[in-house]
């Protein structure tokens, strides 16, 4: 089954380090996202990728670094610089689409905790 | 500029009876409006999509949305409540601001609406 992979469930890391989130899709898709979710916050977007080997800033990128070497992936990388690292990742993929109006795809997230 | 605001940030109701979750919406242009459901751990599903072709759109699991231009509304419904419809539901427009760059990053989402569902 097609369909987006994201690993591990469940990180916990020690405040000051950097860590990497993985994100593999076998849809085929051309657009790659991260999102951010705190409870009663909604979803906030981190990165998005159209294309392989090019990438856009969300609305709170700051902290985080992104790849997109693949077309299948696009790992998210929580750097020491973000202030409050805590907190659930999704990620998710699109058709390209001429009109912004195809339907995301996600994956069932990444449950990240920094102390 | 888009915006969204679901109306309710958790609504209760008996296994058996009707949904109704609410969403107003924001958009200088004509939009595209959705509504997913995200179940506890895991990732958000898409129930429905409305994109400027029938103002009553059919979902998945028995869910139905209708879009009101006048009201600038779009609120999801379904007859009956199941106990495994329990979960948040994320009403999203789409940042459509004239760009079709073909991106989803302007989609833009509510905070979403926790559905209790009692026995």
């Amino acid at each position: 089954d097609g369909g987006i992979t994201q690993s591990p469930k469940y990180l916990f890391r020690k405040e000051g380090q950097n860590v990497t989130l993985s994100c593999e899709q076998n849809l085929n898709h051309d657009a790659m996202y991260w999102y951010r979710q705190d409870p009663g916050q909604g979803l906030r977007l981190i990165y998005y990728s159209q294309i392989v080997n090019d990438f856009q800033k969300g609305d709170i990128a700051e902290g985080y670094s992104v790849s997109r070497e693949k077309k299948e992936s696009f790992p998210l990388t929580v750097t020491s610089a973000q202030k409050n690292p805590t907190a659930f990742y999704l990620c998710a993929s699109s058709i390209k689409d001429t009109r912004p109006n195809s339907p995301l795809h996600f994956g069932n997230g990444t449950r990240l905790t920094v102390t | 500029a888009q915006s969204v605001t679901q109306l309710d940030s958790h609504v209760s109701v008996s296994e058996g009876t009707p949904v109704l979750l609410r969403c107003n919406y924001s958009s200088s242009y004509s939009p595209s409006l959705f509504w997913y459901v995200q179940h506890p751990n895991k990732g958000l599903q898409l129930l429905l999509k409305y994109t400027s072709a029938a103002t009553l759109v059919k979902g998945i699991n028995g869910f139905e949305a209708e879009f009101k231009k006048s009201e600038t509304s779009f609120h999801l419904t379904k007859p009956s409540a199941h106990m495994s419809d329990a979960a948040e539901y994320f009403c999203v427009v789409s940042g459509g601001d004239g760009n079709y760059g073909g991106s989803q990053g302007n989609l833009i989402f509510g905070k979403g609406t926790k559905l209790s569902v009692k026995p």
